[in-house]
């Protein structure tokens, strides 16, 4: 089955650049929507942002002026960047992938599976 | 942005049924997902769609839909069902938003 594994630098410095990357094994990349998404430390869970497969992009406009997201389907790989991080960016980061299913032209329902184990980025000096 | 509000903790004796509930104005348009974890881990799609299980998850998780609220209902609670629940659904300006989360304790 479909797993997902991240990886990158658990810590990272204030003001510098947060980089991950997610690993699909077991499938393709190709045709799905996947996402990032982060949990501080005994706090719920946040939507960071998507991409597909062809690289389109949506991202959570809370963070959008900060996050860039990529796709490399030669690698089945998907890559996270988010700029000028702060204390308040340290969290556990999930990739995760989703699936919408419209039932009409205005409802649907969506899910996140798999997910990856999460990695926990500390931001600190 | 539109939230999705759950209650921060619920307690169930074992083998009772439990409901935890999340509200929100999308559910009136879009269906939630459910997922559970538990300390230390990713969390666990247990419910999607109108009342979607995934291979695996038990048929005590069933889940509904009323007006702007999801429900996730253990019918026959278990020791190993004790974890945070979080419920999902689309949002009109962040696309897709998580519930507050709810703490689920078997006693």
């Amino acid at each position: 089955q479909v797993q997902l594994q991240e990886s990158g630098p658990g810590l990272v410095k204030p003001s510098e650049t947060l980089s991950l990357t997610c690993t699909v094994s077991g499938g393709s990349i190709s045709s799905y929507y996947w996402s990032w998404i982060r949990q501080p430390a005994g706090k719920g869970l946040e939507w960071i942002g998507r991409i597909y497969s062809s690289g389109s992009t949506n991202y959570n406009p809370s963070l959008k002026s900060r996050v860039t997201m990529s796709v490399d389907t030669s690698k089945n790989q998907f890559s996270l960047k988010l700029r000028s991080v702060t204390a308040a960016d340290t969290a556990v980061y999930y990739c995760a992938r989703e699936t919408y299913i419209a039932v009409d032209f205005n409802t649907g329902y969506n899910w996140f599976d798999p997910w990856g184990q999460g990695t926990l980025v500390t931001v600190s000096s | 942005s539109s939230e999705l509000t759950q209650d921060p903790a619920v307690s169930v004796a074992l083998g009772q049924t439990v409901r935890i509930t999340c509200q929100g104005d999308s559910l009136r348009s879009y269906y939630a997902s459910w997922y559970q974890q538990k300390p230390g881990q990713a969390p666990v799609l247990v419910i999607y769609g109108e009342n979607y299980r995934p291979s695996g998850i038990p048929d005590r998780f069933s889940g509904s839909r009323s007006g702007n609220t999801a429900s996730l209902t253990i019918t026959g609670a278990q020791a190993e069902d004790e974890a945070d629940y979080y419920c999902n659904s689309r949002d009109s300006s962040a696309l897709y938003v998580f519930g507050t989360g709810t703490k689920v304790t078997v006693l």
